[in-house]
């Protein structure tokens, strides 16, 4: 059974720091992964979708990697701003026709002003 | 930009009784899920649905649930029999094909 693991689980860093949020999967068969993002009591906003043959994305200020044979994505934000506090979601979908995403608990950040 | 939308934002109900979540997905997207949150927990899979048919259930989609796509916009979440434990956030998503899940806002659930 795939699981899916983010660390750290909460971040705290100032205006204009580059950070790096991980997430790991048990289970490298995977078509794909994607990244979310999620603000208090609301829904998931599809940050970025990396295929399983891909390396990385980029979308903004947002680049996320994938290195599928040891299970693992980090999503890097560069300078973060205040508006980019939130929690950080990340999915795997298997390779087995199944499309139901499995999902990490998510990294909590928070970035001061 | 085309969006996913859910209602209600919010619904509270008594334990044992019916309620229905509604959500209507982006227009020409061909795959429809349900995922719930429990407070404090990860998002999990429910459902997919795909040409007027479940496609894929997980363990907690039990017979107490049932997902209907009624028209071609409206597709809903049922469940028949509510229990303390389904309180929850609802999410509803679809996809075009391309394999990216838009998620919508949510539907709160509060069984009492």
């Amino acid at each position: 059974k795939q699981e899916v693991t983010q660390i750290p689980a909460a971040l705290s860093v100032p205006e204009g720091e580059n950070l790096v949020l991980n997430c790991s999967f048990t289970d490298s068969a995977i078509y794909n992964l994607q990244w979310f993002r999620q603000d208090p009591g609301k829904g998931l906003t599809s940050l970025l979708l990396i295929q399983s043959s891909q390396r990385e994305q980029t979308s903004g200020r947002l680049n996320a990697s994938l290195d599928k044979s040891s299970g693992r994505s980090t999503l890097y934000i560069a300078a973060s701003q205040p508006g980019d506090s939130a929690t950080y979601l990340c999915a795997v979908r298997a390779d087995t026709g199944r499309r139901a995403l499995t999902f990490g608990s998510g990294t909590r950040l928070q970035v001061q002003p | 930009e085309p969006e996913v939308t859910q209602t209600p934002s919010h619904q509270v109900t008594q334990m044992g009784q019916e309620v229905i979540l509604h959500c209507v997905p982006i227009s020409n997207h061909l795959y429809f899920y349900w995922y719930r949150q429990i407070l404090g927990q990860k998002v999990e899979f429910l459902v997919s649905f795909y040409n007027n048919e479940i496609s894929e259930k997980s363990e907690i989609f039990d017979d107490q649930f049932s997902v209907e796509r009624p028209d071609g916009s409206n597709f809903t979440l049922k469940i028949r029999s509510t229990k303390l434990e389904d309180s929850a956030m609802y999410f509803c998503a679809s996809e075009g094909g391309f394999y990216e899940q838009y998620f919508g806002p949510g539907t709160r659930l509060t069984v009492t």
